[in-house]
């Protein structure tokens, strides 16, 4: 597609339920990305996937929280045993992620997570 | 560690009147910065980015930011403002090398008034 796709664009769960969030990257671009925006705050960094390489998870803060890509193409977030403060929007983006340059960064929509 | 403030978490101007959106970062290394925009209910778009070339970025929409290391400042402005110009901006910062993650600011709300 055109853009970063993210689906669902919103999701309640009742607390304790697991839950699976979509990111469909731009075609071609090898770096995805995960970040959570909070009500009111800015976006927290989650997950890192650079092609094959390992993904850098210092930003997940559960172990409740896991996320998977399969080579350069799809990426599912999941959240196990949500919690009321997993509330959040969930944005993925994705880059081209040449070396040596800084590329930019494309942003989905967004999933709308609610925990109830 | 890097990190970014945002001076004021709202910001209102007039239409017509001039908008500075205030942005200054940490970094121990030479950063790339960046000023987002998010509309309501949409994805982050990117207004302008700084790459260590030219101090004075201009991004699309009107606005421009400006970088200054001895103050650490990457405030964004637009001598205009327009309605359509309501909206959440996010400045952020990132590394040169490494996992190139953004950190982001808090956010400021713009709202324009007739």
């Amino acid at each position: 597609g055109a853009g970063v796709s993210q689906s669902p664009s919103n999701k309640v769960t009742e607390k304790g339920k697991d839950v699976e969030l979509r990111c469909d990257p731009i075609s071609g671009h090898t770096a995805l990305y995960w970040y959570r925006q909070r009500l009111g705050q800015g976006l927290e960094f989650l997950i890192y996937f650079q092609g094959n390489s390992a993904p850098d998870k210092s930003g997940l803060p559960s172990d409740r929280f896991s996320a998977e890509r399969t080579g350069e193409s799809v990426s599912t977030l999941t959240i196990q045993r949500t919690q009321q403060e997993d509330s959040a929007v969930y944005l993925c983006a994705s880059s081209l992620d040449l070396a040596g340059l800084k590329n930019i960064q494309y942003f989905g929509a967004g999933t709308r997570l609610s925990v109830l | 560690a890097q990190s970014v403030t945002q001076l004021g978490s709202h910001v209102s101007v007039s239409e017509g009147a001039l908008v500075l959106l205030r942005c200054n970062y940490s970094s121990s290394v030479p950063p790339y910065l960046f000023w987002y925009v998010q509309y309501p209910n949409q994805g982050l778009q990117l207004l302008l980015k700084y790459t260590s070339a030219a101090t004075l970025v201009k991004g699309i929409n009107g606005f421009e930011a400006e970088f200054k290391k001895s103050e650490t400042s990457f405030h964004l402005t637009k001598p205009s403002a327009h309605m359509s110009d309501a909206a959440e901006y996010f400045c952020a910062v990132s590394e040169l090398q490494g996992a190139q993650k953004l950190v982001f600011g808090q956010g400021t709300r713009l709202t324009i008034n007739p």
